[in-house]
């Protein structure tokens, strides 16, 4: 049962280009969703997260969207350098009762991003 | 800031030895969360530890255990290794088990063979 998808396994886009990354989500219970970036050899590193509660947030070169009603939500890089080259994940909470929560990853986005 | 960190950063086991995966969480940390990343796939929820109980547990097998200590470090065990076992195992901390940025340590690489 996937309940984060991310349809597109790579992505690429010139350098100064608008990188757009995309994910969907089935579960209407999701009450936070994060970005990941990972290079290679390294763990995931925290990106930009949005509330579903908002439909954007934005953060330096960096923007999330999020489409409630169509349970998407979309990443744009804007512009795109070679140093953003790296898997990107989109992650959903899942709160549980009391304080508990865990993520649900996707099988995220390999960016190339071409100088 | 010391970061959240894990070691060892590699390891080879044969099928159905034990091992053993640590955790120190980024510095301020009070919760630790385990995933399990096989290749070409996102992370997976092992479970949670937060004021040394495991709080939340995936679909993991009972093969799949861990600890917290007072200093909020943790380790992952796994039992009876399979070659499916084969995989990243990430640790992941925050500040309170219900808050909602995890942030995540550099893996350990499992080759069961």
């Amino acid at each position: 049962d996937q309940q984060v998808k991310q349809n597109s396994p790579s992505l690429s886009v010139q350098e100064g280009r608008i990188s757009i990354l995309n994910c969907d989500y089935t579960n209407s219970m999701f009450d936070y969703f994060l970005w990941y970036k990972k290079y290679p050899a390294e763990g995931p590193t925290f990106l930009i997260s949005i509330s579903s509660i908002k439909d954007k947030n934005e953060d330096g070169r960096f923007t999330v969207f999020l489409n409630k009603s169509a349970k998407h939500l979309s990443l744009h890089i804007v512009p795109s350098q070679p140093g953003d080259s790296a898997v990107y994940f989109c992650a959903a909470r899942a709160r549980y009762g009391g304080a508990t929560n865990k993520l649900i990853f996707g099988t995220g986005t390999l960016l190339a991003v071409q100088p | 800031d010391a970061g959240v960190t894990q070691s060892p950063t590699h390891l080879i086991k044969t099928r159905g030895q034990q091992v053993t995966l640590r955790c120190s969480p980024k510095s301020g940390h009070d919760t630790v969360s385990w995933y399990q990343q096989a290749l070409g796939q996102g992370p997976q929820f092992i479970f949670q530890y937060y004021e040394e109980e495991e709080r939340q547990r995936g679909n993991f097998p009972d093969r799949f255990s861990g600890h917290q200590f007072p200093n909020y470090s943790s380790e992952l065990n796994v039992n009876a290794l399979l070659l499916g076992d084969s995989a990243l195992y990430l640790c992941a901390s925050s500040l309170g088990a219900g808050a909602y940025e995890q942030y995540f340590g550099p893996g350990t690489r499992l080759t069961v063979t």
